[in-house]
């Protein structure tokens, strides 16, 4: 079966302050791992997808990287607007339906 | 460009009633995907409809179902409620049938509460 784990649940930075968020997942054949970013009564809103082992994506302070067992979700010199839930999501070949990790909310203090 | 659209937002039901959610994707959007989002279960995949077919189906019992109409807006009903279905019920619209980008846009969502 197909899992997605993130870590760590929660995640406490000062503005300015760097830091990663891993997502560690098992697949049957990856097609695809995905990171959306979710605010407090909102849905889920698409950052970035990655196909390959070595592959990375950036978006403003945002750079997602991926290897055969894990990703990571640097952020660098992050902001209070930045303060969110980040979910993980692989879809396995031959798929259609994502599985989505439990997310890491991360709050950014002034 | 509007968003994908979800009402109600909010519901209050009780156990044993039946409710129906409704999703009106981003216009051009054929496949619609429902998610059910909980504290303890995050976001778990219920269904995906395109072209009016469900497609996929995930590990949820009968008492949820859910049709596309030829607009390709989408309704999904719970029947027979229990305590469990508190949740964020949340729809996602893609282009594609399983968006081979990953890239889904959900709307906000409808939050039942089940007493």
């Amino acid at each position: 079966e197909d899992q997605v784990t993130q870590s760590p649940e929660a995640l406490r930075l000062q503005e300015g302050e760097s830091s990663s968020l891993n997502c560690s997942y098992t697949v049957s054949g990856l097609r695809g791992l995905f990171w959306y970013r979710q605010d407090p009564g909102k849905g889920p809103e698409f950052l970035f997808t990655l196909y390959s082992a070595g592959e990375e994506k950036e978006k403003e302070r945002l750079k997602a990287t991926l290897t055969k067992k894990e990703s990571f979700l640097h952020i660098t010199a992050p902001k209070p607007e930045d303060s969110a839930t980040y979910l993980c999501a692989v879809q396995a070949q031959g798929a259609q339906k994502l599985v989505f990790g439990q997310g890491t909310r991360l709050t950014i203090n002034p | 460009k509007a968003g994908v659209t979800q009402t109600p937002r909010y519901l209050i039901k009780t156990r044993g009633q039946q409710v129906t959610l409704s999703c009106s994707p981003i216009s051009g959007h054929r496949s619609v995907s429902w998610y059910q989002q909980t504290p303890g279960q995050g976001l778990q995949f219920l269904f995906e409809y395109f072209s009016e077919t469900q497609r996929n189906k995930g590990n949820f019992p009968g008492r949820f179902s859910g049709r596309q109409f030829s607009n390709s807006r989408s309704e999904m009903n719970v029947s027979t409620l229990e305590l469990g279905d508190s949740a964020l019920y949340l729809c996602a619209s893609s282009l594609y049938l399983g968006s081979h980008t990953g890239e889904l846009f959900f709307g906000e969502g409808s939050r039942l509460t089940v007493l």
